[in-house]
């Protein structure tokens, strides 16, 4: 059982297009991060984020966690091939565990 | 290496059979993580390392799961009498004490 959803679970776009991922839970976070994951590989840390209402920027990539550190956002800017991959949400509820959500798969066609 | 190495890459076992996965963490990390990934989801907490000790293991689904990581370093996870429902991707992590985790590749294992 995941205490974090993502949606939409699959996302498929042209080059060029802007897409958002969303990751929602009932649960406060400490802190939240999202992850890439390509196939046969280990997810990658992309961000961090930790006071509510927070926003970073990270080239193309925009994060907000929400005021009430339950929810968080991920919108890619003119999507690229190269961002096509496996989108991992993660709240850390203690120093050291983390919970993830199931995932959006981004599917960018050049 | 730099990275955190998992071996083996894939490991096909008949039901009822032990298995071993092992992890090589970055060198100088304290902490060690294991997860499990089933097709389709993301990883899902199994146990924690800091050093040697094995500090949560509340997420290991049943007896049959067992982990160690004696010396502080090399961590293994073994599994017992495999079932179907233990196919997953089993991922290794390791961090410094609060730090970003850096996951290895994981081992893929089929139970038939």
């Amino acid at each position: 059982t995941q205490l974090l959803e993502q949606s939409p679970q699959f996302l498929s776009i042209q080059e060029g297009e802007n897409l958002t991922v969303y990751c929602n839970s009932s649960s406060v976070f400490s802190s939240l991060q999202w992850y890439r994951q390509e196939p046969g590989e280990g997810p990658v840390l992309l961000v961090t984020v930790v006071t509510g209402g927070e926003v970073k920027k990270l080239k193309r990539l925009t994060f907000q966690f929400g005021d009430a550190r339950k929810d968080s956002s991920l919108h890619i800017t003119a999507a690229q091939p190269g961002d096509t991959g496996l989108y991992l949400c993660a709240g850390a509820s203690r120093d050291y565990k983390l919970s993830f959500g199931a995932g959006t798969t981004v599917t960018v066609r050049a | 290496g730099a990275g955190v190495s998992q071996s083996p890459r894939y490991k096909v076992a008949k039901r009822g059979q032990d298995v071993a996965l092992r992890c090589d963490p970055i060198s100088g990390h304290v902490s060690l993580f294991w997860y499990q990934q089933a097709l389709g989801q993301g990883p899902e907490f199994l146990t924690y390392f800091q050093n040697e000790a094995q500090l949560d293991k509340s997420g290991l689904p049943s007896d049959r799961f067992f982990a160690e990581r004696p010396e502080g370093s090399v961590s293994t996870l073994k599994i017992q009498r495999t079932q179907q429902e233990d196919s997953a991707v089993y991922l290794c992590a390791s961090s410094l004490i609060r730090g970003e985790l850096f996951f290895g590749s994981g081992t893929q294992l089929s139970v038939l």
